[in-house]
């Protein structure tokens, strides 16, 4: 069984803070990808990742970046956080057979 | 550019009664269409998909139908029951494994 592990469920940040999201998965798995799931926005891609040290924006990247330093490890950053990146952030994996999503942190920018 | 189109976003149904959601996908090349169930406070989780070359696919009280001349594809739930009540999310892949996500529909299973 796919285990995506978001670091943090729960966080709180000021704005013009710089915030990482880690997400780590445990099989191997090349693509990776970040997600914000917004009410009535469904689900939005921000960066996702093939492979170690490759990255390729998503939909809405602005004021995100992204590490893949190492195969299990993809990290979602906020430069500096504002109150419009208030919101859910999925992790998900995706190899033949669907996606895994990790089980979301919720950021609250203050 | 390439979109789905989930209708409705809420639903109510009665317990015992089935409830039916509708995606609609752009993309012609469109190859894989899965469904994701999210429970309140968990993460997404696959709970059934399609692949362009079937018409239908059944597991258990929950099926799935892809009409691909329409570019559409429904969810069917049968004797709903409460543990049924979540948003669910409809997808479509295409060859190069790009995945588009409906916006989600909030189905509640009224007692």
């Amino acid at each position: 069984d796919v285990k995506v592990t978001q670091s943090s469920r729960y966080l709180v940040k000021r704005t013009g803070e710089k915030v990482f999201l880690e997400c780590v998965q445990d099989m191997d798995h090349e693509n990776m990808f970040w997600y914000r799931q917004d009410p009535g926005l469904g689900l939005r891609l921000i960066y996702f990742s093939y492979d170690v040290k490759m990255k390729e924006k998503g939909d809405i990247p602005e004021g995100y970046s992204v590490s893949r330093e190492k195969k299990e490890r993809f990290s979602l950053i906020l430069e500096s956080a504002s109150t419009n990146q208030t919101s859910m952030y999925l992790c998900a994996t995706y190899e033949r057979g669907g996606y895994t999503f990790g089980s979301g942190t919720r950021l609250t920018v203050v | 550019g390439e979109n789905v189109e989930q209708h409705p976003s809420t639903l109510s149904v009665q317990e015992g009664d089935s409830a039916v959601i509708k995606c609609t996908y752009s993309d012609s090349a469109s190859n894989y269409f899965p469904w994701y169930k999210q429970e309140l406070g968990k993460r997404p989780q696959l709970i059934i998909d399609i692949r362009s070359n079937v018409g239908e696919k059944k597991d258990q009280r929950i099926a799935v139908t892809l009409n691909k001349t329409a570019k559409h594809f429904s969810l069917h739930i049968t004797e709903t029951q409460p543990e049924d009540s979540a948003v669910y999310f409809c997808a479509a892949t295409n060859r190069d494994d790009k995945i588009i996500f409906g916006k989600g529909t909030r189905l509640h299973i009224l007692p």
